[in-house]
Parts: structure tokens; C-alpha cells; sequence
């Protein structure tokens, strides 16, 4: 099973809301990432958490907030957005050891509308 | 700071032809992905190229690698309408797996 699991596909929000997205895997991974994709742009790398721990911040702003509960799941709270984060967001999880080839597997992404 | 860049961005070909994708990379990546995206979907990992001199084939589609010219290809034979999609290089470095994706090629079919 190399699949990974997103919830909700799609989301309006205004700039005043607080929601939060969320990512699931039961592949076993140990590393879990957010990525943000504008349209005809590649996905840029948000955040990595690696064995629940946070590991890479890629000088988000702070309106955007992850969460590892545990090794399966990926929260991202959203608080006070702009238009402009208007975007895919994207999970990914990849087994994160040096012996394999560390693919990262990308979940079905939440199309978020902020007004 | 790995940069990836590929060629062409768009790439309208006919059926049944052959073409293929260029995909650069500035420094040393340990390892060298190929994704799909279909339009509105997510990232389908199609190849993963580990050393010097790796090619691997699925189908239609076959990845290579030459890391001395930090040059990956992506070579498509006898297109067909199936294979329309964007296609994304991808490199990176340590064993935190960041990756730096490339600009992505907007590959159209035609009949």
C-alpha cells in the first residue's frame, strides 16, 4: 500500500478562519512533509518532519503551523491567510533510511480558495 | 544550493514520436527522481536514479543518468495521448530527502 491520504480535497477559507489540513500514510514512513504548489509552478518544500520531530522549516510564515501527533499523521493549521496562499497543498511521506531509495510518495493534495 | 533546471517547458509532440527531456542539476545530488503530474492531481513518482550511468524503463518511458555532466534524461518513444501530463525532475541532497524540483515540462499528445 503506497498510499497517502488527504482530507479535506478542497477548502474555502477566509482570511480570518482557523482550519487545518491533514495527512495520513500507514506505509510505515518516518519522514512527512508539506509542500505548497501554485498552478504551472513545481511543488516548493514547506516542512519536513522526520521521526515526528520538525526538521526542516522553510522560512514559513507563522500562519502556517505543522503538527506530527504520531508517526502517521501530518496536521497543517492555517490561521489568518492571505489571498496569496491560495495554492495545492501537498503531503508527501518517504521511508527515510539511507539503505533505500527514500522515494517520496505524495498524497491526492488540498486545493485551498483563501478570500 | 542544489538548482534543477529542465527543457524544454512545453513540449507538443505527435503520436508516435520520439522525444526526449532535458533535466540539469548545479551540484551533487545523491539521487534523482522523475514524477508525473496530471492536471489538478498529485505527483506520481515514476523513476528513481541512484548512480552514475543508471537507466531504467517503464513502458514508453526511460530515465537515465549521467552525473559526471549532472544531466538526467527523460526519452519517450512512439507518444501517445496517455502520456500528456507535466513531468517534473527532482534532486536532492542529505538524508532529510529535500527536494529541489525542476521547472517541469508540459508534455501535450496529439492525434
Amino acid at each position: 500500500d503506497t498510499e497517502v491520504t488527504q482530507t479535506p480535497k478542497h477548502l474555502v477559507m477566509g482570511m480570518t478562519n482557523k482550519k487545518s489540513l491533514k495527512c495520513e500514510q500507514h506505509m510505515g514512513h518516518r519522514a512527512m512533509y508539506w509542500y505548497k504548489q501554485k498552478a504551472k509552478k513545481p511543488p516548493e518544500l514547506m516542512f519536513v518532519y522526520s521521526y515526528e520531530k520538525l526538521s526542516i522549516n522553510e522560512s514559513v510564515p507563522s500562519r502556517f503551523s505543522p503538527e506530527c501527533p504520531n508517526s502517521s499523521l501530518l496536521n497543517l493549521h492555517l490561521h489568518a491567510l492571505q489571498p496569496e496562499d491560495s495554492a495545492l497543498y501537498l503531503c508527501a511521506s518517504s521511508l527515510q533510511t539511507v539503505e533505500y531509495t527514500d522515494t517520496q510518495y505524495f498524497g491526492p493534495g488540498t486545493r485551498l480558495t483563501v478570500l | 544550493e542544489l538548482k534543477v533546471e529542465q527543457n524544454p517547458l512545453f513540449l507538443s509532440m505527435q503520436e508516435g514520436k520520439n522525444y526526449t527531456i532535458y533535466c540539469n542539476y548545479s551540484t551533487t545530488s545523491d539521487r534523482l527522481y522523475w514524477y508525473r503530474q496530471d492536471p489538478g492531481k498529485s505527483l506520481e513518482s515514476l523513476f528513481v536514479l541512484l548512480s552514475n550511468g543508471a537507466v531504467k524503463q517503464e513502458g514508453r518511458l526511460m530515465a537515465s543518468l549521467d552525473t559526471k555532466a549532472r544531466l538526467s534524461t527523460l526519452h519517450i518513444t512512439a507518444a501517445v495521448h496517455d502520456l500528456s501530463a507535466t513531468y517534473f525532475c527532482a534532486g536532492n541532497t542529505g538524508t532529510a530527502s529535500k527536494l529541489t524540483f525542476g521547472t517541469g515540462t508540459r508534455l501535450q499528445v496529439t492525434l
